[in-house]
């Protein structure tokens, strides 16, 4: 079946300007995730989402950044006044929830949106 | 605060030979353990999840290995293929049903024909 779609799959803009990256989970996944990395890192935790509400957004790295999923399904990060050091690869996932206490569910994750601050 | 680090950074061997990636965390009080790989401009694929309980998880020729208590997990890769070749990246959760997994900046691996 189709996997979690993100678009688009680069974007490039100019230091100060605002971007939106959207997601889309694979279909009945109610947990949905971003995630950025960055070079030669491993992805860093940003915000998690239980349906439509920010269950964790511990991970937003400051007050520009911003994620909805006002239905449950579709997500879209938000970042205003984009700084260079903003440049990396954004990544999406989405997950079942867990049925049963102590074990989670794998994460599936989108290709990602390269995300280049000039 | 939880940090995942994994040896080697990178690894070159030749086609079908048995190879073991590492990846230690310094807090063990984990709820799951996964291991994903990660091709060039491409996302996560999700190999194999261990769940606190569990002491390894298995797939095809891939198996896992979990050592809680001394904050170890090794991935064994049997007959390796050029097709192997990838960044393979293991990630904790350290609390229940959040998610929130921790990385290791992963090992790139390459198989030489």
């Amino acid at each position: 079946g189709a996997g979690v779609s993100q678009t688009p799959s680069n974007k490039v803009t100019e230091k100060g300007k605002y971007v939106e990256l959207r997601c889309d989970p694979i279909s009945g996944h109610t947990a949905l995730y971003w995630y950025r990395q960055s070079l030669g890192q491993g992805p860093e935790f940003l915000i998690y989402f239980q349906g439509t509400g920010a269950a964790d957004d511990s991970g937003l790295p400051n007050d520009r950044f911003f994620a909805v999923r006002p239905e449950g399904s579709v997500s879209t990060l938000k970042i205003q006044r984009t700084e260079r050091g903003d440049s990396a690869v954004y990544l999406c996932a989405s997950s079942l929830l867990p049925t049963t206490p102590g074990f989670n569910s794998p994460l599936h994750f989108g290709n990602g949106t390269r995300l280049t601050v000039t | 605060k939880q940090e995942v680090t994994q040896i080697p950074a990178a690894l070159s061997v030749p086609e079908g030979e048995n190879l073991v990636l590492n990846c230690s965390f310094t807090d063990s009080a984990i709820y799951n353990l996964q291991w994903f790989r990660q091709d060039p401009g491409k996302g996560l694929t999700s190999l194999l999840l261990i769940q606190s309980s569990q002491r390894e998880q298995t797939s095809g020729r891939l198996n896992a290995s979990l050592d809680k208590s001394s904050g170890r997990s090794t991935l064994y890769i049997a007959a390796s293929q050029p097709g192997d070749s990838a960044t393979y990246l293991c990630a904790v959760t350290t609390r229940q049903g959040a998610q929130k997994l921790v990385f290791g900046q992963g090992t790139r691996l390459t198989i030489n024909p």
